[in-house]
């Protein structure tokens, strides 16, 4: 079973680029979360998809980050423009459903470096 | 608001030791705690997802408890070896099923 799949793997850009994450999640898997981890934290949340339609996006700075799934599948998350404390590992999970009693397999993430 | 707290941030250890790694939550009404284990510049591996009704799972030289009452994990290496050097996270499901990470443990095993 093929796991999740990210790209790309680094990127490097300027303050007030734009930037763009995609993510493939597992086959099947009805649930996509987006996850933003910064050196030395733990990973928090940004989006949680359930199939194409948001369940929770709280924690998403909406002025400058957006994201979407439209077909179910794979997303794709967008920084513009982006500001140096957006540097960070962006990681990409999936589970079967909502996963309260599952778990969540994660892909091996995209580096951002905002300079 | 759950919250979750990893103590030691960091921690070395020499080769063969035994060591404990502690999460702590501060809402006991949790489905399930998940540990995990992440290298520099990877994703995260799943190393155990322990039941709310259950007490402890075990992976090779891994075991971990949960005491949902006083709202703690642990983490119990055994034996531990150099290649066990990582980050290791815990993390419970919030209402939605999105995780809450406590900050981690750096974990360095000197051979």
């Amino acid at each position: 079973e093929a796991g999740v799949a990210q790209s790309p793997r680094y990127k490097i850009i300027e303050k007030r680029q734009s930037v763009a994450f995609w993510c493939n999640p597992i086959s099947g898997h009805a649930t996509l979360y987006w996850y933003q981890q910064i050196l030395g934290q733990g990973p928090k949340l940004l989006i949680q998809f359930q199939n194409n339609g948001v369940v929770d996006d709280s924690q998403l700075p909406k002025d400058r980050f957006s994201a979407e799934r439209l077909k179910g599948v794979d997303s794709t998350l967008k920084i513009q423009p982006a500001k140096l404390e957006d540097s960070a590992v962006y990681l990409c999970a999936s589970s079967l459903e909502l996963a309260l009693e599952g778990a969540q397999y994660f892909g091996p993430g995209t580096r951002l470096l905002v300079l | 608001k759950q919250e979750v707290t990893q103590i030691p941030a960091a921690l070395s250890v020499p080769e063969g030791e035994n060591l404990v790694l502690n999460c702590s939550f501060t809402d006991s009404a949790i489905y399930n705690l998940q540990w995990f284990r992440q290298d520099p510049g990877k994703g995260l591996t799943s190393l155990l997802l322990i039941q709310s009704s259950q007490r402890e799972q075990t992976s090779g030289r891994l075991n971990a408890s949960l005491d949902k009452s006083s709202g703690r994990s642990t983490l119990y290496i055994a034996a531990s070896q150099p290649g066990d050097s990582a980050t290791y996270l815990c993390a419970v499901p919030g209402n939605t099923g999105k995780l809450i990470f406590g900050q981690g443990t750096t974990l360095q095993v000197k051979p």
